[in-house]
Parts: C-alpha cells; structure tokens; sequence
C-alpha cells in the first residue's frame, strides 16, 4: 500500500526532554509537510521541505526542528524550547507543484502530550 | 495573519438537508483551493478541489462554487447524511516562494442528526 506512516500514534512527554515524531512515505513525493493541529485554530504549518537536505520554516517553526536526509523520511523533533507542544501532529506530502491537481496527503497523525 | 477565513466553525444540519460552508482569502496569487473532510482522530483526506478558472465542480453530493471577484468560495453538500459528520477545511495553495504549501481555514465542525 503506498501512503504515509507516522509513529508514535500516541506519545507522551515530560517537561524538558526532546521527542522526535517519524513520518515516512512511500509515494515518491518531492515535498513533505508538518501541521500542528489544536481545537478550532485549523492546521498550521511548522516545517516544509520541497527537496532533499533542504527546508524552509512555516508560520510555527520556533521549539521545532526538522531534517530531510531521504525523500521518504521527514522527522520531526519538538524541542524542551516549545513551552505548549501537546497537540495532534499530521505529516503530509504532495507531488512536484507542475501538476493541475497536486493532491496533498495526509498521515494518520500523531497525538503528542506533555506530562 | 489569517491567509483563509472560514465560517461557520461549526453547522448542525437534519439529515437530508444542505449543508453549507463559506471561505474567503486575500491573495490574488493563489492557484488552487482544496477542501479536506476530518474524522476524529485521523488525519484529513481531500474532498473536492477546484482551480480559479472554473466557477463550480461537482462530485457526487459535494460541489463547490467559487466566485473569484468577491474571493469567496463554498462547499455544498446536498442530502446530508449522518456519516458526513465530520470537520471540514478549506483550503489555499499558494506560488512563487511558497510554491506547493496550502493555507488551511481554522475548520467547520458538521454534524448531522439522523
């Protein structure tokens, strides 16, 4: 099946410590996407990548990292620096922008919570 | 800045009935604009999409209309069912520097009593 993986589902976290959240692909998509998602604000854009080794911070990049080493991978790191991180993660990816349609995808999420 | 206005942020709607929800946006620039239907706990799936140059698509019981002088497109959803009960987002894809990633509206709660 091809489509989008992320792992955890569900992880948890204490004050202070690092956590990195996967997310993989298997559609050979050029550009790859992390959104924070929280109760009646929408979907916000933390990280894009287009292209490999490179990415662009999007409208909540402070407390996160990210790297895109591999097309497939696009790993996301929330930092002790994010004071309010607990919140449902949505990887997605999409097709090179040339196409009329260029579908974005979505994974299944994952639901990120500070002890 | 909020790229997308969308409202309601929640509708109730009778099964069978007809379900209704408005964007608006600012920028001139964007090419495409997706609407993505949300399940508890999953991650959205595209609906319907439709690009300027068409003022309405249809799929199904879902359209879309878009009017590109007032910038304002909508979701129709004709003879509402319980299972279309779900958040639904509109959406904006933007070009030049920000080629690809899409401006999501804050979402519509729909639900539909049986």
């Amino acid at each position: 099946d091809g489509g989008i993986t992320q792992s955890p589902k569900y992880l948890f976290r204490k004050e202070g410590q690092n956590v990195t959240l996967s997310c993989e692909q298997n559609l050979n998509h050029d550009a790859m996407y992390w959104y924070r998602q929280d109760p009646g604000q929408g979907l916000r854009l933390i990280y894009y990548s287009q292209i490999v080794n490179d990415f662009q911070k999007g409208d909540i990049a402070e407390g996160y990292s990210v790297s895109r080493e591999k097309k497939e991978s696009f790993p996301l790191t929330v930092t002790s620096a994010q004071k309010n991180p607990t919140a449902f993660y949505l990887c997605a990816s999409n097709t090179d922008y040339g196409r009329a349609y260029n579908e974005q995808f979505f994974g299944p999420g994952t639901r990120l919570t500070v002890l | 800045q909020q790229q997308v206005k969308q409202s309601p942020q929640s509708l109730i709607v009778q099964k069978g009935g007809i379900s209704i929800i408005n964007c608006a946006y600012e920028n001139t620039a964007f090419d495409y604009f997706p609407w993505y239907q949300q399940f508890p706990g999953k991650g959205p799936a595209l609906l319907i999409a439709i690009r300027p140059d068409v003022s309405e698509k249809k799929e199904g019981r879902f359209t879309i209309s878009f009017n590109k002088s007032a910038k304002q497109f909508s979701l129709h959803i004709m003879d509402s069912q319980p299972g279309d009960s779900a958040t639904y987002f509109c959406a904006a894809r933007g070009r030049g520097s920000t080629l690809g990633r899409l401006y999501f509206g804050r979402g519509t709660q729909l639900t539909v009593w049986p």
